[in-house]
């Protein structure tokens, strides 16, 4: 069975950079899947932030961009997220998920970071 | 951007009867190559994750119940619980991945009447 596990500090000041981890268990991250990033602010939807494979192919929401890195760590079976310059509207719980084809099918039990001073 | 709009944005049913949330994108998901409608569907409830239900539109994953279907193609798309049971307040969210970004409906919220 297939499990993920975000990882990373719960407070980020404003204008510094967010990262987080999220470790693979119960497979390779070397499969042929897409591991990706979704975070949900504080009473608001889903918003999808950006994919990655384990080749390093990626893709990114055009609306962050210019703020935002992935990367994979084979060695380690874990992927990350960079964002940087964050402000208040970067609260969310964060969520990595798995994805064979662009859907989500298994999903981390995700995270809560708050930008804040 | 594939812009996707949910309708309603809330209902509530009774137990037992019928719900349906509707779903429209901006432009097709429907890659006539493969005849494929590339949508998902994703039941949230608070404190966890969201769960995928159906993807391909209308594929339940593995262990979803039946009363929960999809249909519709191109644009317009349905998710459909057959027999509203308690367990199923949730929001609801349908996804398309045809294209980046792979773009979320607003949410619905189905509630017990």
């Amino acid at each position: 069975q297939v499990q993920l596990q975000e990882s990373g500090p719960g407070l980020v000041k404003p204008s510094e950079t967010l990262s987080l981890t999220c470790v693979v268990s119960g497979g390779p991250i070397s499969s042929n899947h897409w591991w990706s990033w979704v975070r949900q602010p504080p009473g608001k939807g889903l918003e999808w932030l950006g994919e990655i494979f384990h080749n390093g192919n990626s893709n990114y929401s055009p609306s962050l961009k210019s703020r935002l890195t992935m990367s994979v760590d084979k060695s380690k079976n874990q992927f990350s997220l960079y964002l940087t310059s964050v402000t208040a509207a970067d609260t969310a719980v964060y969520y990595c998920t798995r994805g064979p084809h662009g859907w989500a099918d298994y999903w981390g039990q995700g995270t809560l970071v708050t930008v804040s001073s | 951007d594939i812009v996707m709009t949910q309708s309603p944005d809330s209902l509530a049913v009774s137990l037992g009867e019928r719900a349906a949330i509707n779903c429209r994108s901006s432009q097709t998901v429907l890659y006539t190559s493969n005849n494929k409608n590339y949508l998902a569907w994703y039941q949230k409830k608070p404190g966890q994750p969201p769960k995928l239900l159906l993807y391909w539109s209308s594929t339940r994953d593995s262990g979803v119940p039946d009363r929960f279907s999809g249909s519709g193609s191109g644009t317009d798309f349905t998710l459909t619980i057959s027999s509203l049971q308690a367990e199923d307040v949730a929001v609801y969210y349908c996804q398309q991945y045809f294209t980046v970004p792979r773009t979320f409906g607003q949410g619905t919220k189905v509630e017990v009447k």
